[in-house]
């Protein structure tokens, strides 16, 4: 199975801030078959980006992703407070459809 | 307005079966393929089950597979997922979600998940 690995763990940052974040894969992610989540405590996940670089219906231009092969990035240009949770990457190419351990966006 | 609503979930002791089902509505279920993933408490996201808009391919985590089943009725816009010899491992929130036409695509939207606790 493809293994995603999120950097860093906690991001600790001010809003009005560049948010940058990293998912790395164990084997080349096909056709860049890659998606990113915003997960809110309490609440499920929510779609961001697909396909590594589309913005899901309704998300701000402030979320952007980038990457193809093994290594891929969430770039949330400012930082508004409702930015702060947790972000997974996720892998749809290969069955299992496995995720990354997270990176969590904190209040600094 | 696309929703799914998870129920079925519960306090169960390990190694008996629970059956959760999800119902769908505000979109043609039979065009879409359909998701189960979990949430342990305060840990990250991991893939169940897939299965797709005509149950013509299933797919299934290592470890549920042999233990969890899915399927679908397309005429009742319902997901269904058949969990036996539950271990404490599965306790888990476990999220309805939906795919794309094929079985490789992104998740979107999730319902509100539905809480397995497995304990004796």
């Amino acid at each position: 199975e493809i293994v995603l690995t999120q950097s860093p763990a906690t991001l600790s940052l001010s809003p009005g801030e560049r948010a940058t974040l990293s998912c790395g894969a164990s084997q080349s992610v096909t056709t860049t078959y890659l998606a990113w989540y915003q997960q809110k405590p309490g609440l499920a996940p929510r779609l961001l980006i697909y396909d590594a670089s589309r913005r899901a219906t309704g998300i701000p231009d402030r979320f952007s992703g980038s990457g193809s092969g093994t290594d891929f990035t969430l770039t949330i240009s400012r930082l508004e407070p409702e930015d702060f949770a947790v972000y997974y990457c996720q892998q749809y190419g290969i069955s299992p459809f496995t995720f990354g351990g997270g990176t969590k966006v904190e209040i600094k | 307005e696309v929703q799914l609503v998870e129920s079925g979930g519960g306090l169960v002791q390990p190694g008996r079966s629970l059956r959760l089902s999800c119902a769908a509505s505000g979109f043609m279920f039979d065009d879409f393929a359909m998701h189960w993933v979990r949430q342990a408490p305060g840990k990250g996201l991991e893939w169940v089950s897939g299965i797709t808009w005509n149950s013509g391919t299933v797919g299934y985590a290592d470890s549920v597979k042999g233990r969890f089943t899915i399927s679908r009725d397309n005429a009742k816009n319902s997901l269904y997922l058949e969990m036996k010899s539950l271990r404490r491992e599965d306790t888990a929130l476990y999220y309805c979600v939906r795919g794309g036409q094929l079985l490789h695509n992104w998740f979107d939207p999730w319902g509100q998940g539905t809480l397995v606790n497995v304990s004796s």
